[in-house]
């Protein structure tokens, strides 16, 4: 267990579709980063949150979204489903020091 | 956008040999680290080197940089067939510390 909690692991739904993946960031981090793992994208940074505020944007599409609340836990919303948007998403968070904490992923599938 | 690329794509290797790992990233970075992630799971975090350290070790792991060179390197000696797993080099984008991954070498350890 790597303190970073990630649900649900995985999730089947329809193109069109909306779903909201969950992250709690390992105690006391205060920085929240979602990736996304592809088959031919490798990992993409999508957006990082630091103590409830956006800090960074990478290559998140529009139809996604993501907050952090006041007990720093996140979640990335993903609308309009396609089926490209299958893949792994990873949470990860990070404290004072560097160096990321993973959490052990959602597997989404858009069919 | 991606920051770090890892090269070879993919490695197969004997159990006891070493597997070395390069990385070439673009930007002047403040730190580079390294991950291991095993099929489908989250990334764990191997060994951090800062910029002005040129080499560090991590039990059977050393890592190198040249920061003229831009470019890393990851050298796991006396390989496991537990070591087998993608690794990928990760560092800091446009001043910010959220992490740009490369795509990863695949390392295959046969027993």
């Amino acid at each position: 267990d790597s303190g970073v909690t990630q649900t649900p692991k995985h999730l089947i739904t329809a193109t069109g579709q909306r779903v909201t993946l969950r992250c709690s960031p390992r105690s006391g981090d205060l920085s929240v980063y979602w990736y996304q793992q592809s088959l031919d994208q490798g990992l993409q940074f999508l957006i990082q949150y630091y103590n409830g505020e956006e800090r960074a944007k990478g290559n998140i599409l529009e139809r996604f979204s993501a907050q952090q609340f006041p007990d720093l836990h996140s979640e990335l919303n993903l609308s309009s489903l396609e089926l490209g948007d299958s893949a792994l998403y990873f949470c990860a968070s990070s404290g004072a020091n560097y160096g990321y904490t993973f959490g052990s992923g959602t597997r989404l599938t858009v069919v | 956008s991606q920051q770090g690329e890892e090269d070879p794509q993919a490695l197969s290797i004997q159990e006891g040999e070493n597997a070395t790992m390069n990385c070439s990233y673009k930007t002047s970075i403040n730190n580079l680290q390294w991950y291991r992630q095993n099929s489908g799971r989250g990334l764990v975090h191997l060994i951090l080197i800062r910029s002005n350290e040129r080499e560090k070790h991590s039990g059977r792991l050393r890592v190198t940089l040249d920061t003229s060179k831009k470019s890393s390197s990851l050298l796991i000696t006396a390989s496991r067939a537990a070591d087998t797993a993608s690794y990928f080099c990760a560092t800091p984008w446009a001043g910010n510390n959220d992490m740009r991954f490369g795509a990863g070498t695949r390392l295959t350890v046969k027993p």
